[in-house]
């Protein structure tokens, strides 16, 4: 079974500034995707970027990109230029890639990073 | 931009009790999940639906636990005779292909309130 570890409960940045969240996880196969999920306090969980693991650039999207380590299973999320908008709970997500089992698979999730952000 | 709904948004109902959690998906997804979020914990995988049928559940999803899709619009998680420990948030997510590139997208969830 896949799990997903995000180490830090919670982190802070100043507005303007980089934060780096880190996640981690096990799996014994070679074909799926990552993804971090945004979560406000108006709880709708909001996709902020993906990662295909056969790729070995790192997404990117707008100020939000990844550092994907395939062989150390390490999927970080860097924000530059944090805003206030972007004080939230973020969710590291794992996805076993469909072609192999024929049907949607589920995500599998960590336990999360709740970022706040300051003046 | 469709967005997934999920009504109501808070439940409170007595331990025993059944319970129906509605959702409507994004009107052309074929794809339907539901994921829990007990307070403080991460959010774990319930169940997948696709073609009146599910393609997956957890080892949460037991006998307690049904999914069904009435209509063409709604997808409904029912609870039999809930537990205290069924109070969590509760998501609806839908996507339009099975294929793991894309998206599942998200309902803003149900507070389930067992007392």
């Amino acid at each position: 079974a896949q799990t997903v570890t995000q180490s830090q409960p919670e982190m802070s940045v100043q507005e303007a500034e980089t934060v780096t969240l880190s996640c981690t996880y096990d799996t014994s196969e070679s074909d799926y995707y990552l993804f971090w999920y945004k979560q406000p306090p108006s709880r709708q969980m909001i996709l902020v970027i993906r990662q295909e693991a056969y790729k070995q650039q790192n997404a990117t999207e707008n100020r939000f990109s990844v550092n994907f380590q395939k062989a150390a299973k390490s999927f970080s999320l860097k924000i530059s230029d944090s805003q206030l908008g972007d004080a939230a709970m973020y969710f590291c997500a794992y996805r076993t890639d469909s072609i192999n089992t024929g049907t949607a698979s589920k995500l599998t999730f960590g336990t999360g990073t709740r970022l706040q952000v300051t003046l | 931009e469709p967005e997934v709904t999920q009504t109501p948004s808070h439940q409170v109902t007595q331990m025993g009790q059944e319970v129906i959690l509605r959702c409507v998906p994004i009107s052309n997804h074929l794809y339907f999940y539901w994921y829990r979020q007990i307070l403080g914990q991460k959010v774990e995988f319930l169940v997948s639906f696709y073609n009146n049928e599910i393609s997956e559940k957890s080892e949460i999803f037991d006998d307690q636990f049904s999914v069904e899709r009435p209509d063409g619009s709604n997808f409904t998680l029912k609870i039999r005779s809930t537990k205290l420990e069924d109070s969590a948030m509760y998501f609806c997510a839908s996507s339009g292909t099975m294929y793991s590139n894309q998206p599942q997208h998200f309902g803003d969830g149900t507070r389930l309130s067992i007392l």
